[in-house]
């Protein structure tokens, strides 16, 4: 155990509809990274929250958004969903708010849109 | 910005035997330089990281790595290859002043009897 936690480990759901990913950090940890893997593209740098403000910002599109709560677990919100939003997506907590120092992953959840 | 490049999709090796994969980066100053694992189904695992003093660094599970700056690269090798091994390696680069990591696309370990 990392001590991330994502919920769900699992989703399916159909094409145009939304969901919520669930992030709780390592105990101290301030930042919280999310990441999407696919296989054609590999992981991806979504976006960052430390201490519940936005830090930074990657490739995420515009049909998904993020928050980081007072108690700093985050969630990322996906719409409009297509097929090839079809991922497993990760959560990553580090203390600070730079990640070059390495962060601890969750166990992720797996997107599947139908 | 960083970029990392991991030329090995798959490497399969024999149980017992030695193992290299291989990781080459891109940055202008010294970077901080990460080795992931994963497993089918799992999370990624941090073996090692680099981020200055000695160039050899130990890892778990029998692992490590060697930071050549005139190469760009950094290596991850082990010296005799178990078939628990068998996962998904990435190599990452962060940098001072750059709040992400940058992956590579990793190399894929296959681990024969």
């Amino acid at each position: 155990d990392s001590g991330v936690t994502q919920t769900p480990k699992h989703l399916i759901t159909a094409t145009g509809q939304r969901v919520t990913l669930r992030c709780s950090p390592r105990s101290g940890d301030l930042s919280v990274y999310w990441y999407q893997q696919s296989l054609d593209q590999g992981l991806q740098f979504l976006i960052q929250y430390y201490n519940g403000e936005e830090r930074a910002k990657g490739n995420i599109l515009e049909r998904f958004s993020a928050q980081q709560f007072p108690d700093l677990h985050s969630e990322l919100n996906l719409s409009s969903l297509e097929l090839g939003d079809s991922a497993l997506y990760f959560c990553a907590s580090s203390v600070g708010g730079q990640g070059n120092y390495g962060y601890t992953f969750g166990s992720g959840t797996r997107l599947t849109v139908v | 910005a960083q970029s990392v490049t991991q030329p090995d999709i798959h490497i399969t090796v024999s149980e017992g035997a030695s193992l290299e994969l291989r990781c080459n980066y891109s940055y202008g100053a010294t970077p901080y330089l990460f080795w992931y694992v994963q497993s089918p189904g799992q999370g990624l695992q941090l073996l090692l990281k680099y981020f200055s003093g000695d160039t050899l660094v130990q890892g778990i599970k029998g692992f490590e790595a060697e930071f050549k700056r005139s190469q760009s690269s950094f290596n991850l090798r082990k010296p005799s290859v178990h078939w628990s091994d068998a996962a998904e390696y990435f190599c990452a680069v962060g940098a001072t002043g750059f709040q992400k990591l940058v992956f590579g696309t990793g190399t894929r370990l296959l681990v024969s009897p």
